[in-house]
Parts: C-alpha cells; sequence; structure tokens
C-alpha cells in the first residue's frame, strides 16, 4: 500500500516550453501532497504544499507563477514548469502523506535545452 | 535555515559491516524519519520515530534519537551490496505535515 506514482519519469523540453509532471497516489487518498526539488548529489528542497480543492503555499523564493501547481482531486496533483529554462533542468519528486509518512514517487528528471 | 546536517557525508564499508549515519537537527520535532535514495530514483522511507521515543528497530536498521541532543542516527546491521544509497533524514514539526531534510550520506558497500 501507500503507492505514489509520477509521470513522466524524463523529460526533455526545448528553451520556452511548458511542462507538466502529474503525481498521483495510487491506493489512497492525499488531501495534502508535496513538490521538491532536487539537485544533483544534492539533498531534497521543498518547492511547495498542495492543497486539494484550494491554493497551494509556495516556500520562499519559489515563484508561483512559474510553477503551476494544481490539486484537482484526491489522487492527483499537477505541477506545471511555465517557460522553462535550462536552470529549471533537475529532479523533482512529489510525495503524499498517509498515516503521518510521507510517500514519495519515483521522480521526473527534467533537462531543458 | 532549518535544514539538518547528516554525517558522514560518504561513507565506505566491506559488505558485512555494520554503517552508522548521524543526524542532527536544529528545531523541536514531532517525529524523525529516515529514507533510502538509489541514484536517480525516488525515496523509500525507511522508519519513523517519534519525538517521545529512544530507539526503534526494523529488521536490519536500528535507529536511535536523543532530543537533547538534537540527534539520531541509523545504524543498518550486516551491510549488503544492496544498501548501497544515499539516506536522508527528515524531522517533521507539530501541527505541521512538511518535511525538513538532512544532507544525506552517501552509503557504498564494497562486494
Amino acid at each position: 500500500g501507500a503507492v505514489v506514482s509520477q509521470h513522466p519519469s524524463r523529460v526533455i523540453c526545448k528553451s520556452g516550453t511548458s511542462v507538466k509532471i502529474e503525481c498521483r497516489s495510487l491506493d489512497f487518498q492525499a488531501t495534502t501532497m508535496f513538490w521538491y526539488r532536487q539537485f544533483p548529489k544534492k539533498s531534497l528542497m521543498l518547492m511547495a504544499t498542495s492543497n486539494e480543492g484550494s491554493k497551494a503555499t509556495y516556500e520562499q523564493g519559489v515563484e508561483k507563477d512559474k510553477f503551476l501547481i494544481n490539486h484537482a482531486s484526491l489522487t492527483l496533483s499537477t505541477l506545471t514548469v511555465t517557460s522553462a529554462h535550462p536552470e529549471d533542468s533537475s529532479f523533482y519528486i512529489c510525495s503524499a502523506e498517509y498515516t503521518d509518512t510521507q510517500y514519495f514517487g519515483p521522480g521526473t528528471r527534467l533537462t531543458v535545452l | 535555515s532549518q535544514q539538518g546536517e547528516e554525517d558522514p557525508q560518504a561513507l565506505s564499508i566491506q559488505e558485512g559491516e555494520n554503517a552508522t549515519m548521524n543526524c542532527s537537527y536544529k528545531t523541536s520535532i514531532n517525529n524523525l524519519q529516515w529514507y533510502r535514495q538509489n541514484s536517480g530514483r525516488g525515496l523509500v522511507h525507511l522508519i519513523l520515530i517519534r519525538s517521545n521515543e529512544r530507539e526503534k528497530h526494523s529488521g536490519r536498521l536500528r535507529v536511535t534519537l536523543d532530543t537533547s541532543k538534537k540527534s539520531s542516527s541509523l545504524l543498518i546491521t550486516a551491510s549488503r551490496a544492496a544498501d548501497t544509497a544515499s539516506y536522508f533524514c527528515a524531522t517533521s514539526n507539530f501541527g505541521n505535515e512538511k518535511l525538513t531534510f538532512g544532507t544525506g550520506t552517501r552509503l557504498t558497500i564494497i562486494p
């Protein structure tokens, strides 16, 4: 139980395009999901908290117009990187909480050319 | 920064030996969790220890928590090659689901 999936696992896009990443809780409902960013050989940095049916809460320094989050159902949250640039290239990971534990998706590797 | 620190940053040991990783954090916590991450993959939850607990076991894993020193340790006994990964501690505060991750320890088990 408590499985979280992400799609796509890997995406390469041109600078200026937008990319949508999906995060799904497969066998439980999650009113709250989290989006993290991870640079190579570094720790995870929380970007935002995604709340079902309401606006996301962004961490300091994260541009909400750049990283759009939509949590339209109890099993799906999406992160859209708008007008992506090479500096947005990173590993993006989502998580969902179930019984006091956060379960993580497998991550999405974004490369912006 | 609220981020905790882990030491060592990197650890290489022979298969069969025990591996110990330490985590320090800065604020009062509700619980502390340990995660494993294989290269380029998501995080796998290993164990959760609450602030009122001092020690917890799960298979070959032993976690201790010392809230007076704001530190935790993860011991992996009888290490295996498959244990090669990065290990992160993460803390959460009371009334807040957000996790704050440590800097991580890269563990390499030499066959």
